[in-house]
């Protein structure tokens, strides 16, 4: 089955203790993406990549870092994280697909809900 | 249409009845445009696109109206069934061709209810 895979599901965690969540999709996708989302906010991309080692700021990027040794996995790590980066945050994967443009169908994650305390 | 703050639009019908969900879009240079349905506890999931050199689309039970005259995309899901309740957010794509994948850019989304 196409997915993509988020884990944990569920964080609870204190300021400044270091943290990753990790992300894995087994659709050979190229393009990988992070993205939290805030009551009222919609979607906000935090970091997104377009291959192997290949990775660039989105729109919310402070206070996050991401990696991408291999084309299946794209980790998000809070170096030190603080209570205004609790959320609720999604990986997503997609390709370029000759039915529809470059990163339109976008393959969702379950999600996973960060309180940091 | 969907509005900035705290506060999500909210699309109340009957089972049965047709919905429409608007949403304006702010980047002319979008070229693709995207509708995605978030249940809950789930990720978005994608229901359609429309690209920007088209103004109507259709796939099964939904259909996508983009006016580009005035910067408005709609949804339009045909006799809504209790199971189409969920988020409903509208996407743009600025794709601009060669090897890039664009900018996927969310709307705040609107909330659809589908009483039986």
């Amino acid at each position: 089955e196409a997915q993509v895979t988020q884990n944990p599901r569920y964080l609870i965690t204190v300021t400044g203790k270091k943290l990753t969540v990790t992300c894995s999709q087994n659709m050979n996708h190229e393009y990988m993406s992070w993205y939290r989302q805030d009551p009222g906010l919609g979607l906000r991309q935090i970091y997104y990549s377009m291959n192997v080692e290949v990775t660039d700021k989105g729109d919310v990027p402070e206070g996050y870092k991401v990696s991408r040794k291999e084309k299946r996995n794209f980790p998000l790590i809070l170096e030190s994280p603080s209570p205004n980066q609790t959320s609720l945050y999604f990986c997503a994967s997609s390709s370029r697909s000759p039915d529809r443009g470059p990163n339109t169908e976008a393959f969702f994650g379950q999600g996973t809900r960060l309180t940091v305390v | 249409g969907e509005s900035v703050g705290l506060h999500l639009p909210t699309l109340s019908v009957q089972e049965g009845d047709n919905s429409i969900i608007n949403c304006a879009y702010s980047n002319s240079a979008s070229d693709y445009f995207i509708w995605y349905k978030q249940e809950s506890g789930k990720g978005p999931q994608f229901i359609i696109d429309i690209r920007s050199n088209m103004d109507k689309r259709q796939g099964q039970r939904v259909t996508v109206l983009l006016n580009k005259t005035v910067k408005h995309l709609s949804l339009q899901i045909a006799a809504t069934q209790p199971g189409d309740s969920a988020v409903y957010f509208c996407a743009e794509n600025d794709y601009a061709g060669g090897t890039s994948y664009g900018k996927l850019t969310f709307g705040q989304g609107t909330i659809l209810t589908v009483h039986p």
